[in-house]
C-alpha cells in the first residue's frame, strides 16, 4: 500500500491558463474527496465521489473547477482560465465505503499539489 | 451547518512539558471527530478518531483526545512533548457516511511550536 499519491507536487501557471491534478487514491478505497487549503487555514471541502459518480460538490467548486473520476480509480481536478486567488494546496483524500459505525470513516490524504498563478 | 473552531492559532512549549490543544465543534447530531497532523508542505496525518464508545481516545506517538459531549469539546493532550511533535494541528468533524459523504469540516489549525 502506497497510500495517495498526487501529481504533480507543484504548479507554477500565469493566470488565464488552464491547470489539470491527478490524484491516485489508495487501490481499495471506493471514495475520493478534493480539499483546498489555503495559507493559515484549515483544508475547505470540495467535492467528493463514490466510485465514478460525483455526489457532492462545494459552492466554492465554481464553474471554473471540474473534476472526473472515469473509471472510478484515479481522479482529475481542472482548473480553467486560473486567477490569482486560486493559489492554494488541494489536496486529495480518499475512504472505503460507509460500513458500521466506527468503520469506512477514515479519510487519508494525500501530500497535497500546491499552485501558485502568478 | 457543522463547524470547528481552534481558539488557539499559536502554542509554544518547553519539550517534554504536557500539551493540550483546544477544539469545540458544532454539529447537530452525534459527531465524528478527527485530529490530523501536518508538517511543513506536507499533506495531513491522521492522528486519532472518535466515533463512539469510550470518550477518551489513543491515537498514534501518544497522543489522546477526550470528547466531552456537554461542552461540545474534543481536546487533544499528549503528556509529553517532543521536538518532533512541532507541527500543525487540525481538528476536524464529519457527518455519518450514511447520511452524506463524509465531507470534514477542519478548524483554522493550532500551530506548536516546540522550545528545547
Amino acid at each position: 500500500d502506497t497510500g495517495v499519491s498526487q501529481n504533480p507536487r507543484h504548479k507554477i501557471t500565469k493566470r488565464g491558463q488552464n491547470v489539470t491534478f491527478r490524484c491516485d487514491p489508495i487501490s481499495e478505497h471506493n471514495r475520493l474527496y478534493w480539499y483546498r487549503q489555503t495559507l493559515g487555514q484549515g483544508p475547505e471541502f470540495l467535492t467528493y465521489f463514490q466510485n465514478e459518480a460525483q455526489l457532492e460538490k462545494s459552492r466554492l467548486l465554481s464553474d471554473r473547477f471540474s473534476a472526473e473520476r472515469p473509471k472510478g480509480s484515479f481522479s482529475t481536478l481542472e482548473i480553467q482560465r486560473t486567477e490569482q486567488g486560486d493559489s492554494a494546496m488541494y489536496l486529495c483524500a480518499s475512504s472505503t465505503s460507509p460500513g458500521d459505525r466506527g468503520s469506512g470513516n477514515e479519510q487519508y490524504f494525500g501530500p497535497g499539489t500546491r499552485l501558485t498563478v502568478t | 451547518a457543522q463547524s470547528v473552531t481552534q481558539p488557539d492559532i499559536h502554542i509554544t512549549v518547553s519539550e517534554g512539558a504536557s500539551l493540550e490543544l483546544r477544539c469545540n465543534y458544532s454539529y447537530g447530531a452525534t459527531p465524528y471527530l478527527f485530529w490530523y497532523v501536518q508538517s511543513p508542505g506536507q499533506g495531513l496525518q491522521l492522528l486519532l478518531k472518535y466515533f463512539s464508545g469510550d470518550t477518551l481516545v489513543q491515537g498514534i506517538k501518544g497522543f489522546e483526545a477526550e470528547f466531552k459531549r456537554s461542552q461540545s469539546s474534543f481536546n487533544l493532550r499528549k503528556p509529553s512533548v517532543h521536538w518532533s511533535d512541532a507541527a500543525e494541528y487540525f481538528c476536524a468533524v464529519g457527518a455519518s457516511p450514511r447520511n452524506a459523504g463524509n465531507m470534514l469540516t477542519f478548524g483554522g489549525g493550532t500551530r506548536l511550536m516546540v522550545k528545547p
